[in-house]
């Protein structure tokens, strides 16, 4: 079962802003929202993670909406080397992660 | 951040030979080792779990006789396909969590392209 639900691709100028949106209706009370991207043959890269509040790092920005059932990835200026597919899982503290298809990014000079 | 070492990142064999995959933590002790398999244009399918010192918990679907993971030490897991056959061709990933299993300290190796002939 899905756990997420993402558009299976988004198109992005360089420099602009990359808004990347995750449905996760299903969220339960424990359960973390998770970014990993993946540029083309290498592993998993975590982006970020949030439970409630939104989150920010050196890499993005989490935006959770208060009801928790979706979110969105923010790549504040997007560069060619951000192009990869973005998995957004929803995982407690306890289980292992499902990667779902996520969303090819590409990003345009 | 922590790096997950994973060799080697491409190999070719015969049908019908074993092939060896090593994933290391390089600076951190990994109590529970990840193993996927990830075919083109798919995503990631997990296809098992090792905790050091015990057997790994394989998924439904993934024959433990044929690929044999030993996760011996904190900082070794191994991944042995084992009679490869051409549909055993694939990408084989890695990853690796520290004492406490918190995904901020999830990492992944590189990725091995397996290819059989």
């Amino acid at each position: 079962d899905a756990k997420t639900t993402q558009p299976p691709s988004m198109d992005c100028a360089e420099g602009r802003a990359a808004n990347l949106p995750c449905n996760h209706s299903t969220i339960s009370g424990n359960e973390y929202v998770y970014w990993y991207r993946q540029i083309h043959s290498q592993g998993p890269q975590y982006i970020i993670h949030g439970l409630k509040n939104n989150e920010t790092n050196e890499m993005a920005s989490l935006i959770i909406t208060e009801d928790r059932k979706s979110s969105t990835l923010i790549l504040p200026h997007a560069t060619l080397r951000d192009t990869a597919v973005y998995y957004c899982i929803v995982a407690s503290g306890y289980s292992t992660l499902t990667f779902g298809k996520g969303t090819m990014l590409l990003v345009s000079p | 951040g922590a790096v997950v070492s994973q060799h080697p990142s491409r190999v070719i064999c015969k049908s019908g030979t074993s092939v060896k995959i090593e994933c290391r933590s390089l600076d951190f002790q990994a109590t529970t080792m990840f193993w996927y398999r990830q075919f083109p244009k798919q995503s990631l399918m997990l296809m098992a779990t090792s905790n050091e010192g015990s057997k790994a918990t394989y998924e439904q679907g993934v024959e433990k006789d044929k690929f044999l993971i030993n996760h011996a030490s904190l900082t070794l897991s191994t991944l042995t396909v084992t009679s490869a056959h051409p549909e055993d061709s694939s990408f084989y990933i890695c990853s690796a969590s520290g004492q406490h299993l918190n995904y901020e300290k999830l990492f992944f190796g590189s990725g091995t392209q397996l290819s059989v002939l």
